[in-house]
């Protein structure tokens, strides 16, 4: 069964600082996409980031930006430079088929 | 732009009555609609999801049911609520071409209670 692992339930760093939330997956597939979304207090939830299996080279946006090993089977998200308004539920997914699989989340609470 | 809405934001229900939680998509045509219930430290289950008028699809055996009576609206209904039935549904839109981008868009929520 193809599952998401997200083993850090709450992270908490200080604003400015650099932070990485972890996400590992299982899967026997090879082209595949993966994607992490971030859910605001009482906010809608919206994506941050995509990576396509195929691709070598990581994704980023802006200050997001993710460490894809494939044979690992890992894709960690790192936020440069936190901002107040990166606290948030972050949750890791993986798509193949049509079907998106979901980690548990991550808490970030970035502190001032 | 497209929009998404879905109501009520929260719901306080006892055991056994009816529920009707509704989403609607603005600004986009033949959108694929998702139901999702998020538990607490167990990430996001899908319920039901839609490609067209009509046609529903359950991921999840349970006291829940789904239906599209038109392109853009999305209903999530039971007969008699159940307690395990507590918790926070999202509504979600995809473009037709989901399995090209992948990428999901998400109401605002829906906390539902069962007493």
């Amino acid at each position: 069964a193809q599952t998401v692992t997200q083993s850090q339930p709450e992270m908490s760093v200080q604003e400015a600082e650099t932070v990485t939330l972890s996400c590992t997956y299982d899967t026997s597939e090879s082209n595949y996409y993966l994607f992490w979304y971030k859910q605001p207090p009482s906010r809608q939830m919206i994506l941050v980031i995509r990576q396509e299996a195929y691709k070598q080279q990581n994704a980023t946006e802006n200050r997001f930006s993710v460490n894809f090993q494939k044979a690992a089977k890992s894709f960690s998200l790192k936020i440069s430079d936190s901002q107040l308004g990166d606290t948030a539920m972050y949750f890791c997914a993986f798509m193949n088929y049509y079907q998106l699989i979901w980690g548990a989340g991550t808490k970030l609470i970035i502190k001032p | 732009s497209q929009t998404i809405h879905q109501w009520p934001a929260t719901l306080v229900q006892p055991v056994g009555s009816p529920l009707s939680l509704e989403c609607t998509v603005e600004g986009t045509s033949n959108p694929n609609l998702y139901w999702y219930r998020q538990a607490a430290g167990r990430g996001l289950q899908l319920l039901f999801y839609s490609v067209g008028i009509g046609q529903i699809s359950s991921e999840v055996p349970q006291n829940l049911s789904a239906s599209r009576p038109q392109d853009r609206q999305f209903i999530l209904s039971s007969k008699k609520l159940l307690l395990s039935d507590s918790g926070f549904y999202l509504c979600a839109w995809s473009a037709e071409d989901y399995g090209n981008t992948g990428e999901l868009f998400f109401g605002e929520g829906s906390r539902l209670t069962v007493l």
